[in-house]
């Protein structure tokens, strides 16, 4: 089983709202990643968490938190967004040990600001 | 410099024709790893192949194989008998330092359209 799930599929949000963004994995993968990608461009890279804990987060606005709750679940907590927020996010998950490490993907959250 | 490029934003093929997705990569780094994944309309990234910078052979999984050129920094994605389900965009993407360092560099991608 190859699958990263996540939900909402789609979200629509105002400004001043707050939700978040869920995404899980039963692959036992001990690295899980958000990226956000606007369209016609390639997947931009937010954070990373190892062994449940955030090793590298690429200089991302505080309106967006992570979190990680455990080695199977990954949240992304929106709060004060722009209209330029507006994009797909993606979760993946891969193995941190020997290996390929190749990164599996979610089908990803259209997020809307308005 | 742009560590991955992809010199085709877009390509037009006949279906049952093979065709070559063309990726350059520049790393100063010894070890590192090699990607190509498939995004379909749906958006959802799919993993297609793997090379390693220490591994002898072209990597190979079913209808797609990987020509790695590691003198010319090239790794480029060979789609055999292509079908109509291959249209989508394609991204080269490269981890350096293959183990311990989780960072995936992407290319701008090429959009395959497969004409039946």
């Amino acid at each position: 089983d190859t699958e990263v799930t996540q939900t909402p599929k789609h979200l629509v949000m105002g400004m001043t709202n707050k939700k978040s963004l869920k995404c899980e994995q039963h692959m036992g993968h001990r690295a899980m990643y958000w990226y956000k990608q606007k369209a016609k461009k390639p997947p931009e890279l937010m954070f990373v968490y190892s062994y449940e804990k955030l090793s590298i987060n690429e200089s991302v606005p505080s309106r967006f938190s992570p979190e990680c709750p455990n080695s199977s679940l990954l949240n992304l907590h929106l709060h004060a967004l722009q209209p330029e927020d507006s994009a797909l996010y993606l979760c993946a998950s891969s193995q941190l040990t020997s290996g390929r490490g190749e990164q599996y993907f979610g089908p990803g959250t259209r997020l809307t600001v308005t | 410099a742009q560590k991955i490029t992809q010199t085709q934003p877009g390509m037009f093929v006949q279906e049952k024709e093979a065709v070559t997705l063309d990726c350059t990569y520049d790393t100063s780094d010894p070890s590192y790893g090699l990607f190509w994944y498939k995004q379909p309309s749906s958006g959802e990234m799919i993993f297609l192949i793997y090379q390693g910078s220490y591994d002898q052979q072209n990597a190979t999984e079913g209808r797609y194989s990987l020509n790695f050129q590691k003198a010319r920094k090239s790794a480029n994605l060979v789609i055999s008998a292509s079908q109509l389900g291959d249209s989508a965009m394609y991204f080269c993407a490269m981890r350096e330092a293959n183990f311990g360092n989780e960072k995936l560099t992407f290319g701008t991608g090429t959009r395959l359209t497969i004409i039946p």
